[in-house]
């Protein structure tokens, strides 16, 4: 069965370093591979979608790399800051591309 | 520009009650979604709406009923709560009726408590 693992234990990190999430899945074949951010008791909000001919995109201080090879998308906040301290959902494209599987979710903790 | 907003923001039903969660986005979006978070077992999707007029099944359909009213309104539906149901319910819409392609944009979320 299709199945997505976002780590469920916390990530724990100084203000200042770069902190690095992992999606990993097993038996899909994604085109596209999104990253949300969730602040507690508030929806999801999008941050960046990248598709399987992109290796890395980046957007101010994210970067996202996917490898199709691998079936892993690394999701990175350099100079990461007290505020980034949320979850941080993966979600692949279902096949019929009208929807979205979701991972659980990783919560990072930026300490200052 | 509101997004997507959802009514109400908390509900406490009875066992056997019934209500209606309603959804509404000021996009123009195509598709629409209605999904469940609980903890530890993250979103899942209940039914979505690819394009006005049209309604499929998700991952955890069963115990729920759906209406696009219209372009910009889904409401979702439950006949007989049961506490099972008991959970944070998020509506989201997103472009095109291939909304996968797209980033979806979520509601604040309805705090449903089943008791």
């Amino acid at each position: 069965s299709q199945k997505i693992e976002q780590n469920s234990e916390a990530l724990n990190i100084q203000e200042g370093k770069t902190a690095t999430l992992t999606c990993n899945y097993t038996n899909y074949s994604p085109a596209y591979l999104q990253w949300y951010r969730q602040d507690p008791g508030r929806g999801p909000v999008f941050l960046l979608l990248i598709r399987e001919n992109e290796k890395e995109k980046r957007k101010e201080r994210l970067k996202v790399t996917f490898d199709t090879t691998l079936k892993q998308s690394l999701f990175h906040i350099t100079a990461s800051q007290p505020a980034d301290s949320a979850t941080y959902l993966c979600a692949l494209l279902n096949s019929g591309y009208s929807t979205l599987t979701f991972g659980k979710g990783t919560m990072l903790l930026v300490s200052p | 520009n509101a997004g997507v907003t959802q009514t109400p923001k908390f509900q406490v039903l009875k066992t056997g009650q019934s209500m209606t969660l309603q959804c509404a986005q000021d996009m123009n979006h195509n598709s629409m979604y209605w999904y469940r978070q609980d903890p530890g077992m993250g979103l899942r999707l209940i039914y979505y709406s690819a394009s006005e007029g049209t309604t499929d099944k998700g991952e955890v359909p069963n115990g729920y009923n759906v209406s696009r009213l219209n372009k910009r309104e889904f409401s979702l539906r439950l006949e007989s709560a049961a506490p099972s149901q008991t959970s944070v319910y998020f509506c989201a819409s997103s472009g095109g009726t291939l909304g996968g392609f797209y980033e979806q944009y979520f509601g604040p979320g309805t705090r449903l408590t089943v008791t």
